[in-house]
């Protein structure tokens, strides 16, 4: 089935550090990739879609400022988390899907803790 | 306005039961996808099952089928012989539209297995 890989998996850092995480698809051509944030006891909040080689959507109430999203390749996105405070610290997943009605397939997650 | 609502927090079963986890959904899209995923404890989110507004048949894969009610607008999944495997979160979530992406997801349910 299709793989996706999301790097690290787990970050532990300091107040004010910025912090990214990798997303790449394995084995299929990503055209659009999504990041999610997922709280303790609470579902998956969709932050933002990209599309390969343009600029990523950002859902209503999310700082494109401060959540940079990058999506240079089919295969690859980037989510980099920018001057990270404590209450950022949660979850985050990302998923990727080709063309077509086709089920998103999810990384691993990444778990991140501000200190 | 939820789009996609599960109204259990919480459900058990006892082993090698089966169990019908509720999913309800609004929109007024004629054409959409619907999913279920599984988040056990390590975070990861596997997908399940799919069913499109258009299939006529119920999806099943498995020990999974999909309850698909299209007037009640339900997407129920049925989980037969329950395992401890299952025990786990169970988000079930919608995709709109043809050229629309991005999926959102219900609170989610989580099903403990009982020896």
């Amino acid at each position: 089935g299709a793989v996706v890989s999301q790097h690290p998996s787990r970050v532990i850092c300091k107040s004010g550090t910025s912090v990214k995480i990798e997303c790449r698809s394995l084995d299929f051509q990503a055209t659009t990739m999504f990041w999610y944030r997922q709280f303790p006891k609470q579902s998956l909040m969709l932050m933002a879609t990209s599309n390969e080689g343009s600029k990523a959507t950002y859902e209503q109430g999310v700082e494109k400022d401060k959540f940079l999203i990058n999506h240079a390749s089919l295969t690859l996105s980037t989510l980099t988390v920018t001057s990270a405070h404590p209450e950022d610290s949660s979850f985050y997943i990302c998923s990727a899907k080709g063309t077509g009605a086709q089920p998103q397939h999810f990384g691993d997650g990444t778990r991140l803790s501000i200190l | 306005a939820q789009k996609i609502t599960q109204t259990q927090p919480g459900m058990f079963v006892q082993e090698k039961e089966a169990v019908t986890l509720d999913c309800t959904y609004d929109t007024s899209d004629p054409s959409y996808g619907l999913f279920w995923y599984k988040q056990p404890s390590s975070g990861e989110m596997i997908f399940l099952i799919y069913q499109g507004s258009y299939d006529q048949q119920n999806a099943t894969e498995g020990r999974y089928s999909l309850n698909f009610q299209k007037a009640r607008k339900s997407a129920n999944l049925v989980i037969s012989a329950s395992q401890l495997g299952d025990s786990a979160m169970y988000f079930c979530a919608m995709r709109e539209g043809i050229h629309n992406n991005d999926m959102r997801f219900g609170a989610g349910t989580r099903l403990t297995v009982k020896p």
